[in-house]
């Protein structure tokens, strides 16, 4: 029962870099979201998904771009890597948007950009 | 504009001692709960919620929270520490209905217990 996988666990990039940072679940989820974790800035919603098909913006969007085109895959792609998206990814998902609260969560990606 | 506060960073506690760790909040409406916890390079594991009912819920891990509508708060809390206890603890809270059913999280509290 894998749950939630990420990959890559962690990457270095330099500026200007573009990378897809993968977000697989097997539990038939309808929601799926991708979070940032900064220190003392807790963690912030980037994007997420109600259903394949259909993505939206959470409060920090501006950088990334997600899709989903299947229930099962939740991609998260950095269009032009920069040093303030130096951060821990986090993909989350649960069974639909009514169960928010309850979310499953991957082990994180940690991301470098130089 | 809904919020969440974790008035403590750090709560240092005793191994075999009782712990809290204290959440406030703020939303329109009726509140829906969570407790999460992190341990270290590992991802957010749900510990519990409050929906409606019973202001004390249980959850995982012998961890307990008490729902204080009055005083707007959801402490998380556990008889006996252990030292396995020791992590970031997360507090969220969500509208209970409506368009805005998004996670609003605190910033975190790093609980140490003690040998």
């Amino acid at each position: 029962n894998a749950g939630v996988t990420q990959t890559p666990k962690f990457q270095v990039l330099k500026t200007g870099q573009s990378m897809t940072l993968q977000c697989a679940q097997d539990m038939n989820h309808e929601y799926m979201s991708w979070y940032r974790q900064d220190p003392g800035m807790g963690l912030r919603l980037i994007h997420y998904s109600v259903g394949a098909g259909i993505t939206d913006q959470g409060e920090v969007p501006n950088g990334y771009n997600v899709s989903r085109s299947t229930t099962e895959d939740f991609p998260l792609r950095l269009l032009s890597a920069a040093p303030s998206q130096t951060s821990v990814y986090f993909c989350a998902s649960t069974r639909s948007r009514q169960n928010t609260g309850e979310l499953f969560f991957g082990e994180g990606s940690r991301l470098t950009v130089l | 504009a809904q919020s969440v506060a974790q008035p403590e960073d750090q709560v240092n506690v005793a191994e075999g001692n009782p712990l809290t760790v204290k959440c406030t909040y703020s939303v329109s409406g009726n509140p829906y709960l969570f407790w999460y916890v992190q341990y270290p390079n590992r991802g957010l594991q749900f510990l519990l919620k409050y929906i409606t009912g019973d202001n004390l819920v249980k959850g995982s891990y012998g961890f307990e929270a008490e729902f204080n509508k009055s005083q707007t708060s959801f402490h998380l809390k556990k008889p006996s520490a252990l030292v396995s206890d020791s992590a970031l603890y997360f507090c969220a809270v969500r509208r209970e209905a409506g368009n805005n059913r998004k996670l609003i999280w605190g910033l975190g509290t790093s609980l140490a217990v003690n040998p």
